[in-house]
């Protein structure tokens, strides 16, 4: 089966611009979710979907960050404006409910 | 969901096994006990799962004490190519059933 689809893979902007990331997740997955990873760190938990609902954002930064699953399938996360601190690699994943999470390669977003 | 406790790092030589230990004192009766590697710029990848009894596929297999208070992943004979931050983690349940919890992991080095 294909894997989660992630793009782009790499984006360098300066601070205060705009950026969006895009996720199409394995198909048939519900479940889509994104992770901040930050170099030397862990993946954390942005936000979570179940269909076309949020399930839990309460990691993400409401004030900069945005995420949405209109038709319940690709996901984009937006950020606007972006700081120096959001510079990490974005993992999308996805789940059916009951086999493991399946990771895209994720965007490394650089902010200068 | 229950904090997890790994080494920072280890090293192993190829072809011998890699014992990977994690801590989880803290996990609730209906916790999975998780591993996900992440090799260099790649994505998160399952391993294996696991709740009360010993698991084995073709990846690893896990050793999950008596207790559930810890738990040791075991790749039999390591390659050069299992370098990478191997991540327990204790796999929420309720509300945030499906979310996976990060922490730092351990950068295991696998050495020629």
């Amino acid at each position: 089966e294909a894997g989660v689809a992630q793009s782009p893979r790499y984006k360098i902007i300066e601070k205060r611009q705009s950026v969006a990331f895009w996720c199409n997740p394995i198909s048939g997955h519900a479940t889509l979710y994104w992770y901040q990873q930050i170099l030397g760190q862990g993946p954390k938990l942005l936000i979570q979907f179940q269909n076309n609902g949020v399930v839990d954002d309460s990691q993400l930064p409401k004030d900069r960050f945005s995420a949405e699953r209109l038709k319940g399938v690709d996901s984009t996360l937006k950020i606007q404006p972006a700081k120096l601190e959001d510079s990490a690699v974005y993992l999308c994943a996805s789940w059916n409910g009951w086999d493991e999470q399946f990771f895209g390669p994720g965007t490394r977003l650089t902010v200068l | 969901d229950a904090k997890t406790t790994q080494p920072t790092s280890m090293d192993c030589a190829e072809g011998r096994a890699a014992n990977l230990p994690c801590n989880h004192s803290t996990i609730s009766g209906n916790e999975y006990v998780y591993w996900y590697r992440q090799i260099h710029s790649q994505g998160p990848q399952y391993i294996i799962h696991g709740l009360k009894n010993n698991e084995t596929n073709e990846m690893a297999s896990l050793i999950i004490t008596e207790d559930r208070k810890s738990s040791t992943l075991i790749l039999p004979h390591a390659t050069l190519r299992d370098t990478a931050v191997y991540y327990c983690i204790a796999r929420g349940s309720g509300t945030s059933y499906g979310k996976l919890t990060f922490g730092q992991g351990t950068i295991l080095t696998v050495h020629p």
